[in-house]
């Protein structure tokens, strides 16, 4: 069965320090993997996209990797803040038309 | 300016009421999405229009029917609500197929009592 899988326990991470978020997925071929962000009470919002041809992209603080091989995208924020403390979601554009799955997010905490 | 805007942000009703959930996108993007997310968190597609044409019905209840009166509105109107349907439902927008990304409502919280 095809599933995205992404840390459901929250990760703790020292302010300053670099977080690392992990999403795998199973029986996808995604075109492209895109990372949101998701505060308490509020929709969902986007960070960055990545393509299936592409190795890395870079947003400011924001790295995303995506490894086709792996089935594997990691989401790096380098010197983390405490205002960087919310739910980041994967999610994966699994073909048809228009159509984006969301893995269930992994919380993060900064803390100061 | 919202982006994209819900109305209500609460929702209490009864079992076997009837109720609707009003979006709004300013954008100009094409295409809308009604997602429900769980008391788990997890986000689940239920239905995709292009430019007011149904592209995604995602093995939801039929007492759940969408309706696009413009591409820049997508409505829900759930009948005979049901405990189960208690949930946050959010509205997105995207151009075509969304590779710039999804812009989300703020969700609105629907609970049945």
């Amino acid at each position: 069965s095809q599933k995205i899988e992404q840390n459901s326990e929250a990760l703790n991470i020292q302010e300053g320090k670099t977080a690392t978020l992990t999403c795998n997925y199973t029986n996808y071929s995604p075109a492209y993997l895109q990372w949101y962000r998701q505060d308490p009470g509020r929709g969902p919002v986007f960070l960055l996209l990545i393509r299936e041809n592409e190795k890395e992209k870079r947003k400011e603080r924001l790295k995303v990797t995506f490894d086709t091989t792996l089935k594997q995208s990691l989401f790096h924020i380098t010197a983390s803040q405490p205002a960087d403390s919310a739910t980041y979601l994967c999610a994966l554009d699994v073909g048809g038309y228009q159509k984006v799955t969301f893995g269930i997010g992994t919380k993060l905490q900064v803390i100061p | 300016d919202t982006a994209v805007s819900q109305t209500p942000k609460y929702l209490v009703t009864q079992m076997g009421n009837d109720k609707s959930i009003k979006c709004e996108q300013n954008l100009g993007h094409d295409t809308m999405y009604w997602y429900k997310q769980d008391s788990k968190k997890f986000l689940k597609i239920m239905f995709s229009y292009n430019n007011k044409e149904l592209i995604i019905n995602e093995t939801v209840p039929n007492r759940f029917s969408p309706k696009s009166p413009d591409k820049a509105h997508l409505n829900l109107h759930i009948n005979s609500l049901e405990l189960g349907d208690s949930a946050v439902y959010f509205c997105a927008s995207s151009q075509g197929r969304g590779v710039y990304g999804y812009t989300f409502g703020s969700g609105t919280r629907l609970t049945v009592v």
